[in-house]
């Protein structure tokens, strides 16, 4: 079973508040990713870390940015959130070249 | 062209029929390959991986690789309404850094 974990679950904030979605993975994995995915699309990768003080930004822009100064933990930050950012924000980890990403439940963003 | 394409269906098939799922990659020096399920609302789960080419079963599932022809399958044998979901694709390319890339999935609607 898959030990990773996102919080919060759902949050509703209004336009230019700063935000910080936890991501968090006891698994020990080097990997970490954020990907955005509105209903019924595709996911998109935001940002990808290789591991401890590494990470890029992803296929798409995004104007969040990320720290990696534990393994264990992947925080993803809005400075000012905007409706435009309304979605799901889903974080995932893996480790090595061959074994598989394990997702957390995801955070349902939404900015009124 | 994109890393890793699919077919985003909806691919509608009879309640105990094979669904059959495509997927190509760009990369020839891909290594890894990945098949997740994704229900509406809900973060993606591993249903198989592999590695080498040939076909890999588990269960109702098989999933077929084609290196030369740079191409992965998913069989989904007596297909149930509970198989009714997003299915994604995902690999490793040689060059991203052992980056996990995703399709952008097919949904699949199983008919009573």
């Amino acid at each position: 079973e898959a030990d990773i974990y996102q919080t919060p679950r759902y949050l509703v904030i209004g336009t230019g508040k700063k935000i910080t979605l936890e991501c968090s993975q006891t698994m020990g994995h080097d990997k970490m990713y954020w990907y955005q995915q509105d209903p019924g699309m595709e996911l998109h990768l935001i940002h990808y870390s290789y591991g401890v003080n590494s990470t890029e930004k992803g296929d798409l822009s995004s104007e969040s940015t990320v720290s990696r100064i534990r393994t264990e933990h992947f925080p993803l930050t809005l400075e000012s959130a905007r409706p435009s950012h309304t979605s799901q924000y889903l974080c995932a980890s893996s480790e090595g070249h061959k074994t598989e990403a394990f997702f957390g439940q995801g955070t349902r963003l939404t900015v009124v | 062209q994109k890393e890793v394409e699919q077919n985003s269906g909806p691919l509608s098939v009879p309640e105990g029929a094979i669904a059959s799922l495509n997927c190509t990659y760009s990369d020839r020096g891909s290594q890894s390959f990945f098949w997740y399920r994704q229900y509406s609302g809900k973060s993606p789960e591993l249903i198989m991986f592999i590695y080498s080419n040939g076909d890999k079963e588990d269960g109702r599932f098989t999933a077929q690789l084609n290196k030369a022809s740079q191409y992965v399958s998913l069989l989904i044998r007596d297909s149930q309404p509970s198989d009714s979901a997003t299915y994604l694709c995902a690999v490793i390319p040689s060059a991203s850094g052992n980056k996990l890339t995703f399709g952008g999935g097919t949904r699949v609607l199983v008919k009573p």
